[in-house]
């Protein structure tokens, strides 16, 4: 596998259900992201990772709950979600040196619907 | 806070046709970017550009990074029907992990 990978490519589920999204990266990065696509409107940046620790929490609700367990890969937790959640779920990597941060690279995303 | 306006939104044009797109901020950007998605795929880098008047080619794609540091523009020579998709100026602070996404141009091409 090369470059950055999520898991599952699609995913459907109820409001009550509970699910994760999965993010990996193979590119010896250092940080982690992740966005929401929605139809008609700009990126939303989520979280960012950086050395693992999360920097970045951009006003997410807590029914998004990220981890990040090791440089290489990153989970998002979905519980209790509202239909206005679906969207494309896109996870990025960049490497991150002396307080500045190359390219993000993105994986292929997450169609989430929720129901 | 920072806000990317890109323009055109959409465009439909006749296959061979030049292709030019733009995107203005509100701010000053040290690095811009521009990057293609395709139906159901992340977003795929074509063209980083870091310094303010920068002009920078990946093959029949053209970038330039604005003198202001406030604008770049991305033009496609000759389109063919593999360039469909949407396309995404981003702009980067120095130092800054967050990336400001513009609204995406959608680009149809007619054979």
């Amino acid at each position: 596998e090369t470059g950055v990978t999520q898991t599952p490519r699609h995913l459907v589920m109820g409001m009550t259900n509970k699910k994760s999204l999965k993010c990996e990266q193979h590119l010896g990065h250092n940080a982690m992201y992740w966005y929401k696509q929605s139809a008609k409107k700009p990126l939303e940046l989520m979280f960012v990772y950086s050395l693992e620790e999360r920097v970045e929490n951009n006003s997410v609700p807590s029914r998004f709950s990220p981890e990040c367990p090791n440089s290489s890969h990153l989970f998002l937790h979905l519980h209790t979600l509202q239909p206005e959640d679906s969207a494309l779920y896109l996870c990025a990597s960049s490497q991150v040196h002396g307080g500045y941060t190359d390219t993000q690279y993105f994986g292929p995303g997450t169609r989430l619907t929720v129901l | 806070g920072q806000q990317l306006n890109q323009s055109p939104q959409s465009m439909f044009i006749q296959e061979g046709e030049d292709v030019s797109m733009n995107c203005t901020s509100s701010s000053i950007f040290n690095t811009w970017l521009w990057y293609k998605q395709d139906p159901g795929e992340g977003p795929v880098l074509l063209i980083a550009l870091y310094k303010a008047g920068e002009l920078t080619s990946n093959g029949r794609l053209t970038a330039q990074f604005g003198i202001t540091r406030k604008d770049s523009f991305l033009n496609i020579s000759a389109s063919i029907p593999s360039d469909v998709g949407i396309y995404f100026c981003a702009g980067q602070d120095q130092g800054a992990q967050k990336l400001v996404f513009g609204q995406g141009t959608r680009l149809t091409i007619n054979p």
